[in-house]
């Protein structure tokens, strides 16, 4: 039982160039989310997802677009990559769709350093 | 709005002794609140929760975390430290009443264990 996975595990990019992140999981879970994590700023939201077909917009989700695929592919897409997206994000699922009682399961992360 | 706040950027202790993670919150309503743990190029992983009915939660690995609706506080403990609990420290809140379907992050307490 894989969990969350997340590719690329890195990637360099230049700016104004796009690229996808991907994410999926294998554990049936409805809701998914992107988070990015700074030094000292903790896990900041990008967008969610609380169920297929559904996205919203979290804290910070300027420069950023999503996908919701399917029940298990939540998609991360960068238009136009800039220096201040350089970053560590973070994919996460949770089971149910209201409220948060239940906990957040997460991937390894995607090291993107945009030059 | 909710937010979170841990006063520590690293807690120092040594190794056999009692460790503690401080982590306040202010929410609008009854909070659902939770602890995760991340080791390096990881993902966070789910220490305990919060919910409802008895103060004190018990976790994983032998945490455990008291909650005082009095100081808005959720304070995370360990009797015996070792060195392997030597990771960063992560509180999350989120509002039961509302129904949101995000977390808000602190921006971590780095933990170091001394042998």
């Amino acid at each position: 039982n894989a969990g969350v996975t997340q590719t690329p595990k890195f990637q360099v990019l230049k700016t104004g160039q796009s690229m996808t992140l991907q994410c999926a999981q294998d554990m049936n879970h409805n809701s998914m989310y992107w988070y990015r994590q700074d030094p000292g700023m903790g896990l900041r939201l990008i967008y969610y997802s609380a169920s297929e077909g559904t996205t919203d917009k979290g804290e910070v989700p300027n420069g950023y677009n999503v996908s919701r695929l399917n029940k298990r592919e939540f998609s991360l897409r960068l238009e136009s990559a800039a220096p201040s997206q350089t970053s560590v994000y973070f994919c996460a699922s949770r089971a149910g769709t209201g409220g948060q009682n239940q906990p957040q399961h997460f991937g390894d992360g995607t090291r993107l350093s945009i030059l | 709005a909710q937010s979170v706040a841990q006063p520590e950027d690293q807690v120092n202790v040594a190794e056999g002794n009692p460790l503690t993670v401080k982590c306040t919150y202010s929410v609008s309503g009854n909070p659902y609140l939770f602890w995760y743990v991340q080791y390096p190029n990881r993902g966070l992983q789910f220490l305990l929760k919060y919910i409802t009915g008895d103060n004190l939660v018990k976790g994983s690995y032998g945490f455990e975390a008291e909650f005082n609706k009095s100081q808005t506080s959720f304070h995370l403990k360990k009797p015996s430290a070792l060195v392997s609990d030597s990771a960063l420290y992560f509180c999350a809140v989120s509002v039961m009443d509302t129904g949101r379907r995000a977390l808000t992050f602190g921006s971590g307490t780095r933990l170091q264990v001394q042998p």
